[in-house]
C-alpha cells in the first residue's frame, strides 16, 4: 500500500514571497505519479500540478513548480511570487501506474494549509 | 470550472435515511471516482467506474453503493445514514481508468442530523 505523508499542517507566507510545501511518499511501485491539489475556501478541489515518476525533468506550471526526488521519495512544492488567492490547503497525492483500463486511486496526504498575508 | 458537474451541492437529512448522489464527468472521460472527505478520515477514495464496470474499491461502507450507467453518469447510494456519515462526497473523472489525471466536481455536502 501507498502512503502519503505531509508534515507541515499550517504554513503561512507574505504576498509576493517563495513557500515551499513538503510532501513524501511511501510506495514499491517503480512506475507512479504524483500530484498536487489545491483547496481554497469554497471546497473546490483543483489540479495544481503532475509529475511522472519517469520523468527525471521537474514538472512546472507558472508560479509552481515542483522538486521531485525520487530516490528520496520526495516531491515539494514551490509557489513563487504567492498572491492572496494561492490561500488554501494544498494536498499531495499519488495513483499508480496501471493499465488504462485497471482499477486506479489517488491516494491524499493529511494537506497543508497555506495562508498567504497582506 | 473542471467540467464536472455534481447534484445537489448540499443535502440535509437525517439518521437513518437514504440520498443518492449524481455526478456528470467531462465530456469524453470515461472513469468516474468518488471520495469522501471528511474531518477525521480526511480524503478517502470510495470506488471507481470505468465505461459503466467497477474497477476499483476502497473503504466503501455496505450501506453505499454506486453505478454508471450507459451515459456516463454516476450515482452514489447511501442508506441507513449515521451521524458520522456527514461529509464533503467528491465526484472525479478522468479519460481512461489508469493514471489518468483525475478533474474534480464541486462536491456534495451532506450533513445527516
Amino acid at each position: 500500500a501507498q502512503t502519503v505523508t505531509q508534515s507541515q499542517p499550517e504554513m503561512s507566507v507574505q504576498e509576493a514571497e517563495t513557500v515551499t510545501l513538503s510532501c513524501t511518499y511511501d510506495t514499491s511501485e517503480n512506475n507512479y505519479y504524483l500530484f498536487w491539489y489545491k483547496q481554497p475556501p469554497s471546497r473546490q478541489m483543483i489540479l495544481v500540478i503532475r509529475q511522472e515518476a519517469y520523468k527525471q525533468q521537474n514538472a512546472t506550471e507558472n508560479r509552481f513548480s515542483v522538486n521531485f526526488q525520487k530516490a528520496a521519495k520526495s516531491f515539494s512544492l514551490k509557489i513563487s511570487d504567492s498572491q492572496l488567492g494561492d490561500t488554501a490547503m494544498y494536498f499531495c497525492a499519488f495513483i499508480r501506474g496501471v493499465e488504462e483500463t485497471s482499477g486506479s486511486r489517488l491516494t491524499f496526504g493529511e494537506g497543508t494549509q497555506l495562508t498567504v498575508n497582506p | 470550472d473542471s467540467g464536472v458537474t455534481q447534484t445537489p451541492k448540499h443535502l440535509i437529512t437525517a439518521t437513518g435515511q437514504r440520498v443518492t448522489l449524481r455526478c456528470s464527468p467531462r465530456s469524453g472521460d470515461l472513469s468516474v471516482y468518488w471520495y469522501q472527505q471528511s474531518l477525521d478520515q480526511g480524503l478517502q477514495f470510495l470506488i471507481q467506474y470505468y465505461n459503466g464496470e467497477e474497477r476499483a474499491k476502497g473503504n466503501i461502507l455496505e450501506r453505499f453503493s454506486a453505478q454508471q450507467f450507459p451515459d456516463l453518469h454516476s450515482e452514489l447510494n447511501l442508506s441507513s445514514l449515521e451521524l458520522g456519515d456527514s461529509a464533503l462526497y467528491f465526484c472525479a473523472s478522468s479519460v481512461d481508468g489508469g493514471e489518468g489525471t483525475q478533474y474534480f466536481g464541486p462536491g456534495t455536502r451532506l450533513l445527516v442530523l
